[in-house]
């Protein structure tokens, strides 16, 4: 079956403009994480959803960003007033249930801010 | 801020020798994870190794964990030029769902 999937897969913007990245999970998966991955890191978790449930959003750099599952499938991270040093790959990943441990990853949205 | 180091950070060998990497991280875990990441693309899992276990296989690949000394390594047996790509560890830290990643290691396979 599909993958998850992420879109778009690039997206350049100027600073200080919003933008708006969507995952769409693996159809059934309860569990849903955003990560962002710098260059040349290792990816480095933002917030978690179980259904539509934002049970931890620790991860969030600041209150520009903003994510929401409204549904408990698709979700949105959306970025405000975005900065130079948001710049990096944000990936998400989703996971069956609350007890199955592996998550699958999206191919990850680009973001470049100019 | 990440947990876990990875060592060594880039690691350059020929088709048919082996490749080992290490994972070393901080809290108590419930498992580590490896995954791979080739360039442009998203993280695909591995192998999954539980608190309670020292050592486990998947095919070419070999991972032990050490929990009192807080370090894991992955080894690839037999490297293939596919086998190029950025390798990464990755905790679930117990009480908590999300997986904390190391900085990985930038595996390079030489035909």
């Amino acid at each position: 079956g599909a993958g998850v999937s992420q879109s778009p897969r690039y997206k350049v913007a100027k600073r200080g403009q919003d933008v708006a990245l969507r995952c769409d999970p693996i159809s059934g998966h309860v569990s849903l994480f955003w990560y962002q991955q710098a260059l040349g890191q290792g990816p480095e978790f933002l917030t978690y959803f179980q259904n539509e449930a934002q049970l931890d959003k620790s991860g969030l750099p600041s209150d520009r960003f903003f994510a929401e599952r409204p549904e408990g499938s698709v979700s949105t991270l959306k970025i405000q007033r975005t900065q130079q040093e948001d710049s990096a790959v944000y990936l998400c990943a989703s996971r069956p249930g609350v007890h199955t441990d592996t998550q699958y990853f999206g191919p990850g949205t680009r973001l470049t801010v100019l | 801020s990440q947990q876990g180091e990875e060592d060594p950070q880039a690691l350059s060998i020929q088709e048919g020798e082996n490749a080992t990497m290490n994972c070393s991280y901080k809290t108590s875990i419930n498992n580590l994870q490896w995954y791979r990441q080739n360039s442009g693309r998203g993280l695909v899992h591995l192998i999954l190794i539980r608190s309670n276990e020292r050592e486990k296989h998947s095919g070419r690949l070999r991972v032990t964990l050490d929990t009192s000394k807080k370090s894991s390594s992955l080894l690839i047996t037999a490297s293939r030029a596919a086998d190029t790509a950025s390798y990464f560890c990755a905790t679930m830290i117990q009480g908590a769902q999300k997986l904390v990643f190391g900085q990985g290691t930038r595996l390079t396979i030489n035909p």
